[in-house]
């Protein structure tokens, strides 16, 4: 069975708008990870944020990790055309594998 | 520059056939895995490898095999090819990062149609 659930499942905004996106898990983590996936590609790491952290940026990127709520938030910031893709969280939970969630399907509309 | 290659990138076979899907790293990483993804299940672990001569099995082994002869590859086996299992495959590696894991470098997938 999956460990994340993202939330929404699909989102549609306009360019320049913020996109925020969620994931909850189960069970207790070392790590938590973001991906993109643009459609027909393989997934591509966005950023990775440790148990004992609460946030982490990069570039347009910021991310919130809450460990007593088991949960995460992906917000994207003046979203462009070209971040029009699926989005998904990873939960590590101290082993080398991570365990997808089922992702965000994010449109931003030109 | 080191990539994950993926070959075929399209395969179509037919029930009960025996099917290899390659999946090849030039990162130098330890660890390996193979996915599948299909609409509304997101991506599923099938089997993975933390290095040579090691396999593991994931949450989706059934029907599936591989081996890990050196670093650099891990071919998938469907010993017996099942309509079930139409899909798009994905590899991905990663470096040993001690207890947790680290960030993954995926391959651009296989398309698989079984018939």
């Amino acid at each position: 069975s999956q460990q994340g659930e993202e939330d929404p499942q699909a989102l549609s905004i306009q360019e320049g708008e913020n996109a925020t996106m969620n994931c909850s898990y189960k069970t207790s983590i070392n790590n938590l990870q973001w991906y993109r996936q643009n459609s027909g590609r393989g997934l591509v790491h966005l950023i990775l944020i440790r148990s004992n952290e609460r946030e982490k940026h990069s570039g347009r990127l910021r991310v919130t990790l809450d460990t007593s709520k088991k949960s995460s938030s992906l917000l994207i910031t003046a979203s462009r055309a070209a971040d029009t893709a699926s989005y998904f969280c990873a939960t590590s939970g101290g082993y080398q594998k991570v365990t997808f969630g089922i992702g965000t399907k994010l449109q931003v509309i030109p | 520059d080191a990539e994950i290659t993926q070959s075929p990138r399209h395969k179509i076979t037919e029930t009960g056939r025996q099917v290899t899907l390659a999946c090849h790293q030039t990162w130098n990483h330890n660890n390996m895995f193979w996915y599948r993804q299909d609409l509304g299940h997101g991506l599923r672990l099938i089997h993975y490898s933390y290095g040579v001569q090691d396999t593991n099995k994931g949450e989706v082994s059934d029907g599936y095999s591989v081996s890990r002869s050196n670093t650099e590859d891990l071919p998938l086996t469907l010993e017996s090819a099942a309509s079930s299992q139409t899909s798009v495959y994905f590899c991905a590696s990663s470096a040993n990062t001690g207890t947790s894991g680290g960030k993954q470098f995926f391959g651009p997938g296989t398309r698989l149609t079984v018939l």
